[in-house]
């Protein structure tokens, strides 16, 4: 069955580096969103993307933050400039967006952890 | 503004014993979709069951079994002779139909442990 995948599983970086989380959505999905999740808390929303632009964003998703497909099947989450509380484990996910079908499939995960 | 609100924090049972995990949601559209999603020990979110709006049919799959009343805005996850390997955090989610693209929000989860 396909799968959504992520790599790393994890990465660990030091305040103010750049980090480039990497995401491998369902081949015949077109909606691709990221999410986080700090530790013992709700998943949250960050973005969707659909035909190679941001279709939404959250608050959370500000500057420092950008995505990117940079070919036919990868989707990238890059935080510019790290800070402590961005430690969390972000998830990717992907969707067809067919009508009656609106769920959305996770990978598992990349745990982030600042320094 | 959508909201999901799963008032339970965490349930402990022993094995065999059914458990219901309760959830109420608020929304303005008319037309909506709900889910379940399961998060075991390992960390990674799976898809468990979408209900949309206009279908309030209950589901039943195996053990599992979904209570959809749009009256009191509720979306209950019942699990029939519990076992160990369905402990888990369980969240709840909404999304809206504004777009094919639209995002999920998740309520703050519930953490299920069933002891043997």
């Amino acid at each position: 069955e396909p799968e959504v995948t992520q790599t790393p599983s994890h990465q660990v970086t030091q305040m103010g580096q750049e980090v480039i989380l990497r995401c491998v959505p369902i081949s015949n999905h077109l909606y691709f969103y990221w999410y986080r999740q700090i530790l013992g808390q709700k998943v949250e929303f960050l973005v969707s993307f659909y035909n190679n632009e941001i279709s939404e964003k959250s608050e959370i998703f500000d500057d420092q933050f950008s995505v990117e497909r940079p070919d036919g099947s990868n989707f990238t989450l890059k935080i510019r400039s790290t800070k402590l509380e961005d430690s969390a484990m972000y998830f990717c996910a992907s969707g067809t967006g067919e009508m009656y079908k609106r769920e959305q499939y996770f990978g598992p995960g990349t745990r982030l952890t600042v320094t | 503004a959508q909201k999901v609100t799963q008032a339970q924090t965490e349930i402990s049972v022993v094995e065999k014993e059914d458990v219901t995990l309760d959830c109420v949601y608020e929304t303005r559209d008319t037309t909506y979709y709900l889910f379940w999603y399961k998060q075991p020990p390992s960390g990674e979110l799976v898809f468990l069951i979408r209900r949309n709006s206009f279908d309030e049919q209950n589901e039943i799959s195996g053990r599992y079994s979904w209570n959809f009343q749009k009256s009191t805005s509720s979306f209950n996850f019942t699990i029939t002779a519990s076992q160990v390997v369905d402990s888990a955090v369980y969240f709840c989610a909404l999304s809206d139909p504004t777009g094919a693209n639209s995002k999920l929000t998740f309520g703050k989860g519930i953490t299920l442990s069933v002891r043997p």
